[in-house]
């Protein structure tokens, strides 16, 4: 089964313009991570947040952490044709201690 | 340095027949995952080996899954008597800590399985 749930499914945007995209959970967690997952490829670790940590940033990416809510936010910004993939939120913790459970993902299309 | 490699990266089978699956973590990454992902979803908790030993094989999906680590590095997942249901892409995945303290995953570019 997967916890996390990505919103939106696809998002089309031009180059330098921001992505933001969500992730709802529904037990509590340890940690939150963002993969990146290019056409045929496998998973890149992108961002891990703690459960008590609220923002944490990486380059361009900008994440968020709302355990009352149990949601997630991935903002990359001055996005780049190089970024067009699909991002997957995975939440670990709970009685998953460890296993990481993975959402549908956000397919992100970036056009030049 | 090199990442995880899995192989073969694409395998072509016919219902019924058995396969395997091998994956090489990185160098000293005592965890290992494997996860298999249908088109158009996430990855999907399969096994979890902390050295040697399967910590925790909740996800295999019933008893034609079966993963083995012999001595702590490469591990190879074998499927029995494969199904249609059975065709995805099937990723590896490595970490230098155990279980529970919070690592990033390095994933292997997986191994697409298709039967026919």
């Amino acid at each position: 089964s997967q916890q996390g749930e990505e919103d939106p499914q696809a998002l089309s945007i031009q180059e330098g313009e921001n992505a933001t995209m969500n992730c709802s959970y529904k037990t509590s967690i340890n940690n939150l991570q963002w993969y990146r997952q290019n056409s045929g490829r496998g998973l890149v670790h992108l961002i891990l947040i703690r459960s008590n940590e609220r923002e944490k940033h990486s380059g361009r990416l900008r994440v968020t952490l709302d355990t009352s809510k149990k949601s997630s936010s991935l903002l990359i910004t001055a996005s780049r044709a190089a970024d067009t993939a699909s991002y997957f939120c995975a939440t670990d913790g709970g009685d998953s201690w460890g296993k990481l459970q993975f959402g549908a993902g956000t397919q992100v299309v970036v056009t030049p | 340095g090199a990442g995880v490699s899995q192989t073969p990266s694409n395998k072509v089978t016919e219902k019924g027949k058995y396969v395997e699956l091998r994956c090489d973590p990185i160098s000293g990454h005592t965890a290992l995952y494997w996860y298999r992902q249908s088109l158009g979803q996430g990855p999907e908790f399969l096994i979890y080996f902390q050295g040697t030993g399967a910590a925790d094989d909740s996800g295999l999906p019933n008893d034609r899954f079966f993963a083995v680590r012999p001595e702590g590095s490469v591990s190879t997942l074998k499927i029995q008597r494969t199904e249609r249901g059975d065709s995805a892409v099937y990723l590896c995945a490595s970490s230098p800590l155990s279980r529970g303290l919070g690592s990033p995953l390095h994933f292997g570019n997986g191994t697409r399985l298709t039967v026919t």
